[in-house]
């Protein structure tokens, strides 16, 4: 089957790091996205992993495990605005996206 | 301008009613999705399209039905709404492989 999981929430403090992490199944892997949402609005992109590494991007990192099944966002300096959802979504197949329920951070001042 | 539209952004409706959601895009995009959000239970897909002829089921397409009429429409239609169909759904766009650019979202109750 095919599935995907993560934490459903997070808490941490103003200034600090935090790791989200991700571990998926599924037929096909292409890779591994990470949008943000913010309550109410629109996710939107952050990070695409095809291979095995650490991609950086400013305060935002992501690193993928292929043989693994696993992924992680990491987000360094964290800012009140930080505070949302992050979706953890497998690209499988002929490209559909599977999405994970998503890990709401809370980031306390 | 947005790159990706819904219409409505909200909508109240009751059961049995039919409903059209509506979604267009500017980005020249083949590819087009549509999910719906309940809490807790992330984004789950309904239909999507890979081209104008090409429609496809999703994970819970069952009540749900769609109509790419262009490139850049594709509309989302709920024959006889009911409760458990309140939600909020997203379209959604990409390029072949890559990053999803969703629209603004249609806020969905039916009573």
């Amino acid at each position: 089957g095919q599935n995907i999981d993560q934490p459903t929430e997070m808490t941490a403090t103003e200034g600090a790091i935090v790791q989200i992490n991700c571990t998926y199944q599924t037929s096909g892997f292409n890779g591994l996205f990470w949008y943000q949402q913010h309550a109410g609005e629109a996710p939107t992109f952050l990070s695409y992993n095809v291979l095995d590494g650490l991609e950086e991007k400013g305060r935002f990192s992501s690193f993928l495990s292929r043989s693994k099944g696993y992924s992680y966002l990491l987000l360094k300096e964290l800012q009140m605005k930080d505070s949302a959802s992050y979706l953890c979504a497998a690209s499988s197949g002929t490209y559909k996206y599977i999405f994970g329920t998503g890990t709401r951070l809370k980031v306390l001042a | 301008d947005a790159d990706v539209t819904q219409t409505p952004r909200n909508r109240i409706t009751k059961t049995g009613k039919r409903i059209m959601l509506e979604c267009s895009q500017t980005k020249g995009h083949d590819r087009m999705y549509w999910y719906r959000q309940d809490p807790g239970l992330g984004l789950r897909l309904i239909y999507y399209s890979f081209d104008v002829k090409d429609i496809n089921k999703g994970e819970i397409s069952d009540g749900y039905s769609v109509s790419r009429q262009a490139q850049a429409k594709f509309s989302l239609s709920l024959e006889s709404a009911i409760p458990n169909q309140t939600a909020l759904y997203f379209c959604a766009t990409s390029d072949l492989g890559d990053e999803q650019f969703f629209g603004p979202g249609t806020r969905l109750t039916v009573l």
